[in-house]
């Protein structure tokens, strides 16, 4: 079945470090895939997302390439701070599944000053 | 724009008591979606409809949750009677129909059976 996995947290970074988050996804057919943060006491907010193979999404930092070869979306950020710390979510959409979207576990980041 | 508004923030229950969730989608949004979030998993899909419609519910144990929307805008969730294993938080997030993949979510409910 569609799955998502994602390595495991915690991870702790110090401020400015480079961040990568791996993702990798099992799906049938060609879904579009998501990476949403979750900052403490908040809830789910979209980071960034990717429609289509080799398509790369962007934001604040941010980026992720739709790498259909190897069915990954990695997170990276090339200087971390302290304020990403925050529980970061793989996701995969299904639109012929009414966008339904499949989870991964999340992991968590701390970012040290 | 305002975005997707839930209610109450926390809940504390005994085991075998009710429970009830409300949701108030983004203004439009014709597609809303129930997630269950236990501690340290990622949201899993509950329920999911189209204006009033369902679309899915495999996921949503039918002998004790229930959901409605009956007039295609908000949204309630209903536990009853509440094992300990529903202790999570509920997601409801929303989505329009012409973007029906990206999904903005609520700030979720914590419900904590004891």
């Amino acid at each position: 079945g569609d799955s998502v996995t994602q390595m495991e947290g915690p991870v702790t970074l110090s401020e400015e470090a480079f961040l990568t988050i791996n993702c990798t996804y099992t799906a049938t057919g060609y879904p579009s895939l998501f990476w949403y943060v979750q900052y403490p006491g908040e809830g789910l907010q979209l980071l960034l997302k990717a429609t289509k193979a080799d398509d790369k999404g962007s934001n604040k930092g941010f980026e992720a390439t739709y790498r259909k070869e190897t069915t990954s979306f990695h997170l990276e950020k090339g200087s971390v701070q302290v304020s990403d710390s925050a529980v970061y979510f793989c996701a995969l959409g299904l639109y012929n599944q009414g966008g339904k979207l499949i989870f991964g576990q999340g992991t968590e980041l701390s970012v040290k000053p | 724009e305002a975005g997707v508004a839930q209610s109450p923030r926390y809940k504390i229950i005994e085991k075998r008591q009710s429970v009830a969730f409300w949701c108030n989608p983004i203004s439009g949004h014709a597609t809303l979606y129930w997630y269950q979030q236990i501690l340290g998993q990622g949201p899993k899909l509950l329920i999911q409809f189209q204006n009033n419609g369902v679309v899915d519910d495999s996921q949503l144990p039918k002998d004790r949750f229930s959901a409605e929307r009956l007039k295609g805008v908000d949204s309630t969730l209903k536990i009853q009677p509440a094992k300990l294993e529903d202790s999570a938080v509920y997601l409801c997030a929303s989505s329009s129909i012409s973007n029906v993949e990206t999904q903005y979510f609520g700030p979720g409910t914590r419900l904590l059976v004891l």
